[in-house]
């Protein structure tokens, strides 16, 4: 089936230098999406990008997707203490494979040093 | 804003006890899910549901049931808890297609 993997397991940063996590997958998707997790918390969807698009921003994220290489990568930029936690990134496969659930990744554990 | 409500934080059950976990949404969301979150393993999927009555088995099924009587509420079931089984249990629901899922806070089954 086809899966997510988050790279790299885990990053350290310091406060306001960009941060950059990296997602591969398997298979075709119509979608992939990106979540965020506090500790102990559940899942935060941050952004959606679908299969016909290259890039998408949404405040201080940037992702990317490029389907030839079946990757994608988040860009937080000017990161804060705050934006310490876990990033999943999930894959949205098409309904007549029979799949209508995601499939998430291992994730990313991002902490921002202040 | 969406809200998905699960019905403990943290439980601590015995093994061969009968567990239910609950949860309940209030947007009239089509899909719910129930996935596991283990260290290093990402979140797996359980069983999913697309309609009232409807299941479908997700990827780690065997040992765990599941129950939606109603649209709102999706019932995860272990029928004869055993150690491994020992995780952070989420839940999530979605409207109908591949859309962003709304997660519920977790609850963190510790069976002794």
């Amino acid at each position: 089936s086809q899966q997510g993997e988050e790279d790299p397991q885990a990053l350290s940063i310091q406060e306001g230098e960009n941060a950059t996590m990296n997602c591969s997958y398997k298979t075709s998707i119509n979608n992939l999406q990106w979540y965020r997790q506090n500790s102990g918390r559940g899942l935060v969807h941050l952004i959606l990008i679908r299969s016909n698009e290259r890039e998408k921003h949404s405040g201080r994220l940037r992702v990317t997707l490029d389907t030839s290489k079946k990757s994608s990568s988040l860009l937080i930029t000017a990161s804060r203490a705050a934006d310490t936690a876990s990033y999943f990134c999930a894959t949205a496969g098409f309904l007549d494979t029979g799949r209508r659930a995601l499939t998430f990744g291992s994730g990313t554990r991002l902490q921002v040093q202040p | 804003d969406v809200k998905v409500t699960q019905s403990s934080r943290y439980l601590v059950k015995r093994t061969g006890e009968k567990v239910f976990l609950e949860c309940v949404q209030d947007m009239d969301h089509e899909n719910m899910f129930w996935y596991r979150q283990d260290p290093g393993l990402g979140l797996r999927l359980i069983y999913f549901s697309y309609d009232v009555k409807m299941k479908e088995k997700g990827d780690i099924p065997e040992g765990y049931s599941v129950s939606r009587e109603k649209k709102e509420r999706f019932s995860l079931i272990l029928e004869s808890a055993s150690t491994n089984q020992t995780s952070m249990y989420l839940c999530a629901s979605t409207p109908e297609g591949p859309q962003p899922q709304h997660f519920g806070d977790g609850t963190r089954l510790s069976i002794l």
